[in-house]
């Protein structure tokens, strides 16, 4: 089966351009999550969706940050503008279900800001 | 709140001598815990999770880890490292109620070089 595909694989732009980053999840994974992995850190997850439900955004800095899932499947993540820094990767990952079920993860898109 | 800290952020090993990645975890409940690896440029894998059964749990490519709940540790072992095994080791949580159930915790991170 195929993997979480995530595209760009990287990404360069200015500061306060916007700049967005898609996700297809595997098949069948109802549960879709964004994390934000600075360098030399672990990820952090910055959006979590069931089907098209964002059921957890405490993280997500809401002022230039937004995501969406309409269909249930791929999902989008924005930033706008974009700041030097949130030069950092950013990583998708699916599972079956919340609740423990095993995470799968894309590559990722690494963000430049310049 | 659940978290993990990960003693070292960097192990050097010889390769076909034993590896050893250290980790402690803080939880209020039983928690979920696992080991997930990274290689440049690709995506996190999963090694091994623990979730309640048996406390000595196998993972893929030799990897093994104990969790002790007296010592509030999961660390990571293998008898024999391999050339392939240099990569990123992060040790995990899930988080174990409420809204964020399921949510997973990362640590910072330990990089495991292999010299040959």
């Amino acid at each position: 089966e195929a993997g979480v595909v995530q595209s760009p694989r990287y990404k360069i732009i200015e500061k306060k351009q916007p700049v967005a980053f898609w996700c297809n999840p595997i098949s069948g994974h109802n549960t879709l999550y964004w994390y934000l992995q600075n360098l030399g850190q672990g990820p952090e997850l910055l959006i979590r969706y069931e089907n098209e439900e964002a059921v957890d955004d405490s993280q997500l800095p809401k002022d230039r940050f937004s995501a969406e899932r309409l269909k249930g499947v791929d999902s989008t993540l924005k930033i706008q503008p974009a700041e030097l820094g949130d030069s950092a990767v950013y990583l998708c990952a699916s599972s079956r279900r919340s609740g423990g079920d095993e995470q799968f993860f894309g590559p990722g898109t690494r963000l430049t800001v310049l | 709140a659940q978290s993990v800290t990960q003693l070292d952020s960097h192990v050097s090993v010889s390769e076909g001598t034993p590896v050893l990645l250290r980790c402690n975890y803080s939880s209020s409940y039983s928690p979920s815990l696992f080991w997930y690896v990274q290689h440049p440029n690709k995506g996190l894998q999963l090694l091994l999770k623990y979730t309640s059964a048996a406390t000595l749990v196998k993972g893929i490519n030799g990897f093994e880890a104990e969790f002790k709940k007296s010592e509030t540790s999961f660390h990571l072992t293998k008898p024999s490292a391999h050339m392939s095994d240099a990569a990123e080791y992060f040790c995990v949580v899930s988080e174990g109620y409420g809204g964020s159930q399921g949510n997973l915790i990362f640590g910072k991170g330990t990089k495991l070089s292999v010299k040959p």
